[in-house]
Order: structure tokens, then sequence, then C-alpha cells
């Protein structure tokens, strides 16, 4: 199983205010994927890079993946109460389809 | 496109019974599903993987012989947690690859989670 290091682990922002999510790691994945949970559902998947130096943006949520595809980086701009949730990221590598979770990052955002 | 369901969404049951919970991929077939344990504001634990057609592998520490899995085909597959205990009281959440079209991708889906509560 290949670590993925997430942090922070809490991050409590005003409305408004932007956000960063790292993701490390010291082995190198073939994709790595971003996903958002809320209380009781399953996580929900917002990206996936594959190529390293990647640049994705979603609306008001960028992600880079690292050059050497060990790390990645969720950036939140104009943070809504909506943004509210578990941050997950989660990488493959290695041989098999196993994807392995970062300990996620829990956001409130208040209004 | 891409959903995957889970039933039941919830279930309570009584220690020592059978409790089996299905996992969906609705508008896909899925070659690979995934089973995942998830405690309170943590993140998700691997379980097993299982393939269609074959054993499923577990990871270490999982009892194959308490959490049974079965991919009866490319769309269903069932894990039934057999003796159920209190501490098997959990989130269990299933996930789904497409077949063959994402590549390098390797994109999992997931479903909205199954609560077990074992009394």
């Amino acid at each position: 199983t290949q670590l993925l290091e997430q942090s922070p682990q809490f991050l409590s922002i005003q409305e408004g205010e932007n956000l960063t999510v790292y993701c490390n790691s010291s082995s190198v994945f073939s994709s790595l994927q971003w996903y958002r949970q809320e209380p009781g559902e399953g996580p929900v998947l917002l990206v996936t890079v594959v190529t390293g130096g990647e640049v994705k943006k979603l609306k008001r949520l960028t992600f880079q993946f690292g050059d050497a595809r060990k790390d990645s980086s969720l950036h939140i701009t104009a943070a809504q109460p909506g943004d509210t949730g578990l941050y997950l990221c989660a990488g493959v590598g290695g041989g098999d389809y196993k994807l392995s979770f970062g300990a996620g990052t829990t956001v409130t955002v208040r209004a | 496109g891409a959903v995957v369901s889970q039933h039941p969404s919830r279930v309570i049951c009584k220690s020592g019974t059978s409790v089996k919970i299905e996992c969906r991929s609705l508008d896909f077939q899925a070659t690979t599903m995934f089973w995942y344990r998830q405690f309170p504001k943590k993140s998700l634990m691997l379980m097993a993987t299982s393939n269609e057609g074959s054993k499923a592998t577990y990871e270490q520490g999982v009892e194959k012989d308490k959490f049974l899995i079965n991919h009866a085909s490319l769309t269903l597959s069932t894990l039934t947690v057999t003796s159920a205990h209190p501490e098997d009281s959990s989130f269990y959440i299933c996930s789904a690859s497409p077949r063959g079209g994402t590549g390098s991708l390797h994109e999992q889906y997931f479903g909205p989670g199954t609560r077990l509560t074992v009394t």
C-alpha cells in the first residue's frame, strides 16, 4: 500500500476565503483522484489527474498534480458553505487498480 | 453516467445474525468492484477487491469467512457480514471501476454507502 499524507486534517474558514488542501507521498502514482464526501453518503469523484504538472479547473476548484506525480493540491477560491465536506485524495500506483486514500481533510465553510 | 447504488442504505441487526449488502453499477459494466469500511470522520479502508467470476482478494487483517463477497455479474457484487457483532457496526461503501474504457485512469465510482448497526 502506498501512503498518501493529506493536510491539514481540519480546516474552518469564513465564506469568501480561499483554501488549499495538500496530498503528498514518497511514491509515484499513475493517477490521482480527488473526492468530496458529505456525511452519510459515498465519496463523489471531483477530478482525476494523470500527467505530471497537470492543472485542472472545475469552477472555483483548481487541482494540480506534481511534476513527479508524487503530490497534488486542491485549491478552492472564494469558498462557499456548499463546499463544506470531507475531501479525500486517492492515488493509483503499482500494478493493481487499488486506490490508496489519504486520511481526508474536513472543510467547514462558515456563512 | 457512472452511477453505483447500494442496498440497503441502513440496516439494524441483532448480534449473531448475517446481513447482506448489495452493490450495483446501474449504467455501466464493472469487472472490478471494491468494498470499503469507514469509521466516523475517518478515511476509507479497503476491505477487499471483488472480481467478476473469480474469488475476491482480501486485504490483510480482513477475515474472508466473516465478510463473504460474491461478484455474480458485471453489475452486481454482494457483501455478507456473517455472525455480526457490535464491533462490525460501521459504514460500508462499495465502488466500481468501468470495464475497459478508462485505460490508465482507474477511476472508481462510489455507492452511497450502507450504515450497519449491530445491536
